[in-house]
């Protein structure tokens, strides 16, 4: 099984700052990987698939890089709805998802 | 637009089973897979399986084999998931979520997602 460590656990940042999300594979995964915010009470949204393409409606501020074991979802100026749980997903090997990385307001 | 509809909270005791749906609209149902994946309180996103809604074909994670069955009524346009044998840390919101379909099979990444089905499990 694919083990998915995201990192850090928690990110205290103020609006108009930028957050570096990293999400580490035990194993390569290719670029099959996608990206996913979740605030408390809702379903995750997908962000980002296959490593960097942005789904519909995602604003261009959020953008994915990487391949193989090492990735990293960018948000550029952060703005209040943006403060959310993010958490990455491989689906080379099956599916599995990573710990979550908590954006929280400073 | 497309939507998903899961069905309401659960309680259920150890040992028993539940059964979830989820019900399609919006879109054609037979095109597409629908993955099923929880998250316990506090806890990440789980996956449990998905199925193809055209031919019917499923998977299963690992951590499921043999205690989920994932089922569709095309005429209904809704997925089911079963779980069986419950236990306390089966505790979760279950969610299905679409997938594409390319060269057959389903997409691991998911663009549109119920709601959600708390379930409890408790004595």
């Amino acid at each position: 099984e694919i083990v998915l460590t995201q990192s850090p656990a928690t990110l205290s940042l103020s609006p108009g700052e930028r957050a570096t999300l990293s999400c580490r594979a035990s194993q390569s995964v290719g670029g099959y990987l996608a990206w996913y915010q979740q605030k408390p009470g809702q379903a995750p949204r997908l962000l980002i698939y296959d490593a960097s393409n942005r789904a519909t409606g995602v604003p261009a501020r959020f953008s994915g890089s990487g391949s193989g074991t090492d990735f990293t979802l960018t948000i550029n100026s952060l703005v209040p709805e943006d403060f959310a749980v993010y958490y990455c997903q491989q689906g080379i090997n099956s599916n599995s998802f990573g710990g979550g990385t908590k954006v929280e307001i400073k | 637009q497309v939507q998903l509809v899961q069905s309401g909270a659960e309680v259920k005791k150890p040992g028993a089973s539940v059964k979830v749906s989820c019900k399609a609209s919006g879109y054609t149902f037979d095109n597409y897979a629908l993955h099923w994946v929880r998250q316990a309180p506090g806890q990440r996103l789980e996956w449990m399986g998905w199925i193809h809604a055209g031919n019917g074909g499923t998977a299963y994670g690992k951590n499921f084999q043999g205690r989920v069955t994932i089922l569709r009524d095309t005429s209904a346009s809704t997925s089911y998931m079963e779980l069986r044998s419950l236990r306390s840390e089966d505790t979760a919101v279950y969610f299905c979520a679409r997938a594409r379909l390319r060269f057959g099979n389903p997409e691991y990444y998911l663009n549109y997602w119920g709601q959600g089905t708390l379930v409890t499990v408790s004595s």
